[in-house]
């Protein structure tokens, strides 16, 4: 199956801070979506994004699919963007693998 | 938009107890429903997913089961739980002409 990468494990910034979080995959995906998980444990979507970029406020994001490649741009970090950030990719739709996560630390 | 209900929100159960979480979507028809666990806080694995009713496929060999008695209704049971069930149980869903999963808030369940 897929295997899916993502990098750094932890990283710690202080607030106001930008950040580049990298999910390097396997093989060829038709999905890819990034997801925060807060403290208390619930997973918010944050992009669906197989290609391109797209940029929600403070945050965007970068699929080079050809390179099997995905960045996450946080600028500007806030304490509340702290949490666990998750990359999952498929190729089939019921076949999505999650990588192990990047765990930010904002201090403020 | 989908609104996905979890219950109970946590559980403390011991070892060898019968398990029963359910999952509810609303705001979809036809969903593919999916059931993950994760522990330590790291890592999503899938356990089970249902592109219908009655119908379910299983990722891993596990000591759970997962029933889909209604389009919108996804449930994960056991008939005696092992300390190694123990973890943080989360639903998703995804519309059927989507490719987007949405997750529900999750149930965290210690087996003592």
């Amino acid at each position: 199956g897929i295997q899916v990468e993502q990098s750094p494990p932890d990283l710690i910034l202080q607030e106001g801070a930008n950040s580049t979080l990298r999910c390097n995959f396997s093989d060829s995906v038709n999905n890819l979506q990034w997801f925060h998980q807060n403290p208390w444990g619930q997973l918010i979507n944050l992009f669906y994004i197989p290609s391109g970029t797209k940029q929600n406020g403070r945050l965007s994001a970068t699929t080079v699919a050809t390179e099997r490649y995905s960045l996450l741009y946080i600028s500007s970090s806030q304490t509340t963007d702290s949490g666990v950030y998750f990359c999952a990719v498929g190729y089939n739709n019921n076949d999505m693998r999650f990588g192990a996560g990047t765990r930010l630390t904002v201090k403020p | 938009s989908q609104t996905i209900h979890q219950w109970p929100a946590t559980l403390v159960q011991p070892v060898g107890s019968p398990l029963s979480l359910e999952c509810t979507v609303e705001g979809t028809s036809n969903p593919n429903l999916y059931w993950y666990r994760q522990a330590a806080g790291r890592g999503l694995q899938l356990l089970f997913y249902s592109v219908g009713i009655g119908q379910i496929s299983s990722e891993v060999p596990q000591n759970l089961s997962a029933s889909r008695p209604q389009d919108r209704q996804f449930i994960l049971s056991s008939k005696k739980l092992l300390l190694s069930d123990s973890g943080f149980y989360l639903c998703a869903s995804r519309a059927s002409a989507a490719y987007e999963q949405y997750f529900g808030p999750g149930t965290r369940l210690t087996v003592t």
